[in-house]
């Protein structure tokens, strides 16, 4: 697709269950990013990928919260041991690397019930 | 601790005028700094950015000025139209734009006709 792609778009789990949430970044996009939009906080940056390593993991709230990027491409994020706290809309931008503008998927809205 | 602080949260303004949003940061470490629209549902887009060698950038009818010593920069919207109703983001970021964004708290602006 032309541009980020994000799935499932909207969400609901019950407290406690795991969620994967997935970007697909634009093609030929090396960087990756996480950020979570809510209502009480803003936009918060999670974590960016350069390529496969994540050089910056330092806005990930907690350690139920873990990204990986496989094969310089897809991204996931997974929280575990979902709490109410987590319910905000998730949103993935990529861009080409070295400082060129980040491009933003519409986001998955995660429900904690 | 709130890096950038963004105002005002709301803005009216009639079709034709001016909209100006400002914005401020602490941080000495940001070198580029973009301005995001968002509108409901989707995720933020990329209008406008800008890097502290310059002073100001116009694209459109959308300008940034930016005063590093006071380390502040504004978003000016003119000419505002009922389609630029919408909320709109500052954001800043070490690294010449690399790391992850520090995002404003957001304005939401409503351009009546």
């Amino acid at each position: 697709g032309a541009g980020v792609s994000q799935s499932p778009s909207n969400k609901v789990t019950e407290k406690g269950k795991d969620v994967e949430l997935r970007c697909d970044p634009i093609s030929g996009h090396t960087a990756l990013y996480w950020y979570r939009q809510s209502l009480g906080q803003g936009l918060e940056f999670l974590i960016y990928f350069q390529g496969n390593s994540a050089p910056d993991k330092s806005g990930l709230p907690s350690d139920r919260f873990s990204a990986e990027r496989t094969g310089g491409s897809v991204s996931t994020l997974t929280i575990q041991r979902t709490q109410q706290e987590d319910s905000a809309v998730y949103l993935c931008a990529s861009s080409l690397g070295g400082g060129q503008p980040q491009h933003f998927g519409d986001g998955t809205r995660l429900s904690i019930l | 601790q709130q890096q950038v602080k963004q105002s005002p949260q709301s803005l009216i303004v009639q079709k034709g005028g001016i909209s100006i949003i400002n914005c401020a940061y602490e941080n000495t470490a940001f070198d580029y700094f973009p301005w995001y629209q968002q509108f409901p549902g989707k995720g933020p887009a990329l209008l406008i950015a800008i890097r502290p060698d310059v002073s100001e950038k116009k694209e459109g009818r959308f300008t940034i000025s930016f005063n590093k010593s006071a380390k502040q920069f504004s978003l000016h919207i003119m000419d505002s139209q009922p389609g630029d109703s919408a909320t709109y983001f500052c954001a800043a970021s070490p690294g010449g734009g690399a790391d992850g964004l520090t995002f404003g708290k957001g304005t939401h602006l409503i351009i009546q006709p």
